[in-house]
């Protein structure tokens, strides 16, 4: 599976939109993007996926570039509940995921 | 509602005894489950595939005789560690992988602590 690298770490304002990077250059073409994130001491929770093109769910909105190689997360309205460690994982055609380092989003009143 | 329930949600043992700790899948059968471990300020590890009515796949590095898996049931995964010392401590985590036809998507489980004493 395809290795991701993402910011260590971010800050964002409650009430504005959250942007979590991800880069994935390495993604092949039948490769998924999954969006994760772990609140402290709690289990992942789902967040979006996405193939090649964007896509929006009620909790965010995934862009992913062109080439596939490069993703963004979006949280429209941050609040302080998305404070939280956000992972971005390529899952290739096995079922396992291999999580990656994460970005911990800090979203300050 | 939750998907994926695990018991217990914190345990604490002796160095040199075994923990039991269940996995179930509660809104659908899973004939995959999977296991993590997660070790303070750091990412999840997957340790194995569990697979129902077979043996568990053990990533590399991680002992399948100290880390013992069954899957007896499609709704139940339970991941035994055996003569567990202090390094074993840990936040285990278990997830779930839908039948094929649903989403692609893993649900996660609460997670265990363990501390081992």
């Amino acid at each position: 599976d395809a290795k991701t690298t993402q910011p260590t770490s971010m800050d964002c304002a409650e009430g504005r939109a959250a942007n979590l990077p991800c880069n994935h250059s390495t993604i092949s073409g039948n490769e998924y993007v999954y969006w994760y994130r772990q609140i402290h001491s709690q289990g992942p929770q789902y967040i979006i996926h996405g193939l090649k093109n964007n896509e929006t769910n009620e909790m965010a909105s995934l862009i992913i570039t062109e080439d596939r190689k490069s993703s963004t997360l979006i949280l429209p309205h941050a609040t302080l509940r998305d404070t939280a460690v956000y992972y971005c994982i390529v899952k290739g055609t096995g079922n396992q995921f291999y999580f990656g380092t994460g970005t911990s989003l800090t979203v300050i009143p | 509602g939750a998907v994926v329930s695990q018991h217990p949600s914190r345990v604490i043992c002796k160095s040199g005894t075994s923990v039991k700790i269940e996995c179930r899948s509660l809104d659908f059968q899973a004939t995959t489950m999977f296991w993590y471990r997660q070790f303070p300020k750091q990412s999840l590890m997957l340790m194995a595939t569990s697979n129902e009515g077979s043996k568990a796949t053990y990533e590399q590095g991680v002992e399948k005789d100290k880390f013992l898996i069954n899957h007896a049931s499609l709704t139940l995964s339970t991941l035994t560690v055996t003569s567990a010392h202090p390094e074993d401590s840990s936040f285990y985590i278990c997830s779930v992988h839908p039948p094929s036809g649903r989403t692609d998507t893993q649900y996660f489980g609460p997670g265990t602590r363990l501390t081992v004493l």
